[in-house]
C-alpha cells in the first residue's frame, strides 16, 4: 500500500521552531508536496521536493530522504496564523498521476 | 485571476436523492482532480481529468458516482443515489499542463447525506 503517516496533532509556542514529520511506505514517486489548510479553507501549496535534501522557502523548509522513506516540514519563527493542518502528499506513485495524501497534522500555535 | 471555485459550498440531502457538484478550475489548467475527505480521514483521490478525458478514475467508489468535464473546462460530479457514507467534503483541484506542478484547490463542497 501507500500509507502516509503524520502525527495527528502538535502544539508549539509563537516564535519557536516546529518539525512535522511524514513517513511513507511507497516506492517510486515523482515528488513529495506539503500543503497548508486552515479550517474551512482550501489547501494551499507550501513546498515540493523531488530530490533528496532540503528545500527552503522563507520560514518554511521541507526535507526529503527517499532511502529512508521520510520527509519533514520545518516551520521557523512560528506565528499565530500558522495554526492550521499540514498535509503531506506524494505524487506520481508507480507512474500514476495521483497525489496521495496523509491524514494531516493539526498544528496549534500558542501565544 | 480567479482561483478554483466550487459550488455548492454545502449541500444537505436525504439518502436516495441526487446531488451534482460543480468545479470551475483555473483558466488554462488542463489537469483537474476530484478528491474527497470524510471526517477524520485523509483526502482521498477520486479521479483525474486531462482536458476532457478521464486519465484515471480508479478512486471512484462505485457506479453511483459520475464525473464529467465536457469541453475540458468545468467539471461536475454527480452522486446518484446518495448514501449516508457519501457524506464528506469534496475538493476539486487543478494544475497546469505537465504533471509536476502544484495543485490549486477549491474550498470544497461539503455534502451531508441524512
Amino acid at each position: 500500500g501507500q500509507n502516509i503517516d503524520q502525527p495527528t496533532e502538535m502544539t508549539a509556542t509563537e516564535g519557536a521552531i516546529v518539525q512535522i514529520n511524514c513517513t511513507y511506505q511507497t516506492s517510486g514517486f515523482n515528488g513529495l508536496f506539503w500543503y497548508q489548510q486552515h479550517a474551512g479553507e482550501a489547501p494551499t501549496f507550501l513546498s515540493y521536493n523531488v530530490l533528496d535534501g532540503l528545500e527552503e522557502k522563507g520560514r518554511f523548509s521541507s526535507f526529503l530522504s527517499r532511502s529512508k522513506g521520510y520527509s519533514y516540514l520545518l516551520l521557523k519563527e512560528l506565528q499565530m496564523k500558522d495554526s492550521a493542518s499540514y498535509l503531506c502528499a506524494v505524487f506520481g506513485v508507480a507512474g500514476t498521476y495521483k497525489y496521495i495524501f496523509g491524514t494531516g497534522t493539526r498544528l496549534k500555535v500558542l501565544a | 485571476e480567479a482561483g478554483v471555485t466550487q459550488f455548492p459550498s454545502h449541500s444537505v440531502i436525504e439518502k436516495g436523492q441526487t446531488v451534482t457538484l460543480r468545479c470551475d478550475p483555473i483558466s488554462g489548467h488542463d489537469n483537474l482532480y476530484w478528491y474527497r475527505r470524510v471526517m477524520g480521514k485523509e483526502i482521498k483521490f477520486l479521479l483525474h481529468f486531462v482536458k476532457e478525458s478521464k486519465q484515471d478514475e480508479s478512486g471512484m467508489p462505485n457506479n453511483r458516482f459520475l464525473a464529467e468535464r465536457t469541453g475540458g473546462t468545468y467539471s461536475t460530479l454527480k452522486v446518484q443515489p446518495a448514501e449516508l457514507e457519501d457524506s464528506g467534503v469534496y475538493f476539486c483541484a487543478s494544475s497546469q499542463q505537465g504533471l509536476t506542478g502544484e495543485l490549486f484547490f477549491g474550498e470544497g463542497s461539503r455534502l451531508t447525506v441524512l
